[in-house]
């Protein structure tokens, strides 16, 4: 099975800031990967898919990148919204669909 | 609009099985695919397995692989997860989450459905 290892998994940073998570991949995946927001007690938000591509309504300061095995989600202008848990996943439906163990991003 | 509704709370003994559910709406059932996830309190997201609804081909998280089956019905626009030989650790929230656009983009979630095992 192919292992999504997420880091950091806890984060601190003030509003404004910008934030990097990173997400690696066990085996190539090429750009199969989805970048997720959790807040407590609610469902999973997709913010990224494919890799690098922003989903609708998400605002612009979240981006996406990497390829094969190495990701990054990148928060520009940190707004009291964003703190949350995040999470990526391997998304190519031929293989199982493996969960990183997630970052949680708290207000500094 | 696109919608997922989930079954609702289940409390259920150790041993037993129970069945939860997933009615779409708002999108072409027929060309999604569905994955279920669950989440215990205050711990990670966890996979259990997807289904694409077309082919209705699935593939379960090696955990899960002896215990669990992930079926549609097209003629409900429904998916649902079966999960047999329940434990303790069962207990959790049960997501299922719907890929409308790009297969593995999941892009719409139900509100979760507790399941409670205990005896």
């Amino acid at each position: 099975d192919i292992q999504m290892t997420q880091s950091p998994s806890s984060l601190s940073a003030f509003v404004g800031d910008r934030v990097t998570i990173t997400c690696r991949a066990s085996q190539t995946i090429r750009n199969y990967l989805n970048w997720y927001q959790q807040k407590p007690g609610k469902a999973p938000n997709l913010l990224i898919y494919a890799a690098s591509t922003l989903q609708s309504g998400v605002p612009s300061r979240f981006s996406g990148s990497g390829s094969g095995t190495h990701f990054t989600l990148t928060i520009t202008n940190l707004q009291p919204e964003d703190f949350a848990t995040y999470y990526c996943q391997q998304s190519y439906t031929t293989l199982r669909g493996t969960f990183g163990q997630g970052t949680k991003l708290e207000i500094k | 609009q696109a919608q997922l509704v989930q079954s609702g709370p289940e409390v259920k003994k150790p041993g037993t099985s129970v069945k939860v559910s997933c009615k779409t709406s708002g999108f072409i059932f027929g060309s999604s695919a569905v994955q279920w996830v669950r989440q215990a309190r205050g711990q990670r997201l966890e996979w259990i397995g997807w289904i694409v609804v077309g082919s209705g081909k699935t593939i379960y998280a090696q955990n899960f692989q002896e215990r669990i089956i992930i079926t549609r019905d097209l003629s409900t626009s429904t998916a649902s997860l079966e999960l047999s030989s329940l434990r303790s650790e069962d207990t959790a929230v049960y997501y299922c989450a719907a890929s409308r656009g790009t297969i593995g983009s999941f892009d719409v979630w139900g509100r979760g459905s507790m399941v409670t095992v205990s005896s």
